[in-house]
């Protein structure tokens, strides 16, 4: 059971470049999220999917596509880097999202992705 | 005005202190609050998590939940080297669906002196 992975683990683009970050999750969970993290500014949601085949917009969600073909598989695409992109990224997954008869449920995280936009 | 603060730190203690991490809120329909905890270079890792005003303990750690004062605070007894990381809170005006989301503070780098 290898939980969440991501892939790649670190990357390097030069601005106006595309790439795709794709994360795995052999939970069997539902929802699935895409967050960034900088530096003095914490965890910042982009996009989320509540399940296969749906995705909706989060906190942050400019410059970045997502999908979700597969129930295990969330990928996030940036179509034309900028330096602004820089960050790292933390793919999660949960079972259901929220708490339900008093029992929190998780998000697991994912190892991250380290994007370098120069 | 953020609707989460929590002061970055960092915080450097003696193993065996006891440690307080704090944040703030200015949302007043928060109700679900959470505690991460992060290593380097690693994904965060739910620690704690508890509902409405009121305290829950686990082990070495406390989370307590002021309401009227939107200031929840983690405690950490007995504090330990493996407790260096950054802890990050979490707040949600949810219960769940769709509509939940959490919305994460900057976090408190922690490092406990052996």
């Amino acid at each position: 059971n290898a939980g969440v992975t991501q892939t790649p683990k670190f990357r390097v683009l030069k601005t106006g470049q595309s790439m795709t970050l794709l994360c795995a999750q052999d939970m069997n969970h539902e929802y699935m999220y895409w967050y960034r993290q900088d530096p003095g500014m914490g965890l910042r949601l982009i996009h989320y999917s509540v399940g296969e085949g749906t995705t909706a917009k989060g906190e942050v969600p400019d410059g970045y596509n997502v999908s979700r073909l597969k129930k295990q598989n969330f990928l996030l695409g940036l179509e034309s880097a900028a330096p602004s992109q820089t960050s790292v990224y933390f793919c999660a997954s949960s079972y259901r999202a929220g708490i339900a008869g008093g029992i929190t449920d998780t998000q697991y995280f994912g190892p991250g992705t380290r994007l370098t936009v120069l | 005005q953020k609707e989460v603060e929590q002061d970055p730190g960092p915080l450097s203690v003696p193993e065996g202190a006891i440690v307080s991490l704090n944040c703030t809120y200015s949302n007043s329909a928060f109700q679900y609050f959470m505690w991460y905890r992060q290593y380097s270079r690693k994904g965060p890792e739910l620690l704690m998590y508890t509902y409405s005003s009121g305290n829950k303990e686990d082990g070495r750690f406390t989370a307590q939940v002021d309401k009227s004062s939107k200031y929840i605070s983690l405690f950490i007894r007995d504090s330990q080297p493996s407790d260096s990381a950054t802890y990050l809170c979490a707040m949600s005006a949810d219960s769940g669906g769709s509509n939940y989301k959490l919305t994460f503070g900057k976090g408190t780098l922690l490092t406990v002196n052996p």
